[in-house]
């Protein structure tokens, strides 16, 4: 499977505790996406990386979370201290960007943390 | 904030007929795409039409783009009861400086009655 592939699907954690998920995006894509998305929402946008770089931080992004993506291939998302608002689904997604044009975002099934 | 904002957030049809959401923005575009998310799954692309372009079709797709009104709409025809899922607009915009990033609506819940 080339697709985008998120690990773990499900998280359950007990207030307070640190959570660290991992994204992997397709191969040759070089943009990487972080989004939250609670019941009824939309994709709300978190963070995107260029390659290694990190390009922007969305203000929902605390400091409690941060994203990393060495050497511009997997990408993992950690929450410390997680408080029950917390709880909902991260979605990871990936896409290839050239200055002549771009791609679609592809997205993986999504990690949904459930904050008890 | 959201970025793009879907017209209606709800729609119900029968089997067979066409359905048309529609999706405003605020800011200029590199591109906007269409998704579908069905209930507590993953985003599918659906199609992508950058700014140049005016329509684009795909299978029974059919999304058009008007940067002068920032909007665009996608038209389902001949639905099908498969067919029932959230759709998002998300358009690829700048985002300060010169980056540009993807951000979606809240969606228009479409329900396909066999």
């Amino acid at each position: 499977d080339t697709g985008v592939s998120q690990d773990p699907r499900h998280k359950i954690t007990k207030r307070g505790q640190n959570v660290t998920f991992r994204c992997d995006p397709i191969s040759e894509h070089n943009r990487l996406y972080w989004y939250r998305q609670t019941l009824g929402q939309g994709p709300e946008f978190l963070t995107y990386f260029q390659n290694e770089a990190q390009l922007e931080k969305s203000r929902l992004l605390s400091d409690r979370f941060s994203a990393e993506r060495p050497k511009g291939s997997f990408s993992t998302l950690e929450i410390q201290r997680t408080e029950q608002g917390d709880s909902a689904m991260y979605l990871c997604a990936s896409s290839l960007h050239r200055l002549t044009h771009d791609t679609e975002a592809f997205f993986g099934q999504g990690t949904r943390l459930t904050v008890v | 904030s959201q970025q793009g904002e879907e017209d209606p957030q709800a729609l119900s049809i029968q089997e067979g007929e066409n359905a048309t959401m529609n999706c405003s923005y605020k800011t200029s575009i590199n591109n906007l795409q269409w998704y579908r998310q069905n209930s507590g799954r993953g985003l599918v692309h659906l199609i992508l039409i950058r700014s140049n372009e005016r329509e684009k079709h795909s299978g029974r797709l059919r999304v058009t783009l008007d940067t002068s009104k920032k909007s665009s709409s996608l038209l389902i025809t001949a639905s099908r009861a498969a067919d029932t899922a959230s759709y998002f607009c998300a358009t690829d915009a700048v985002s300060g400086g010169s980056n540009y990033k993807l951000t979606f609506g809240k969606g228009t819940l479409l329900t396909v009655n066999p």
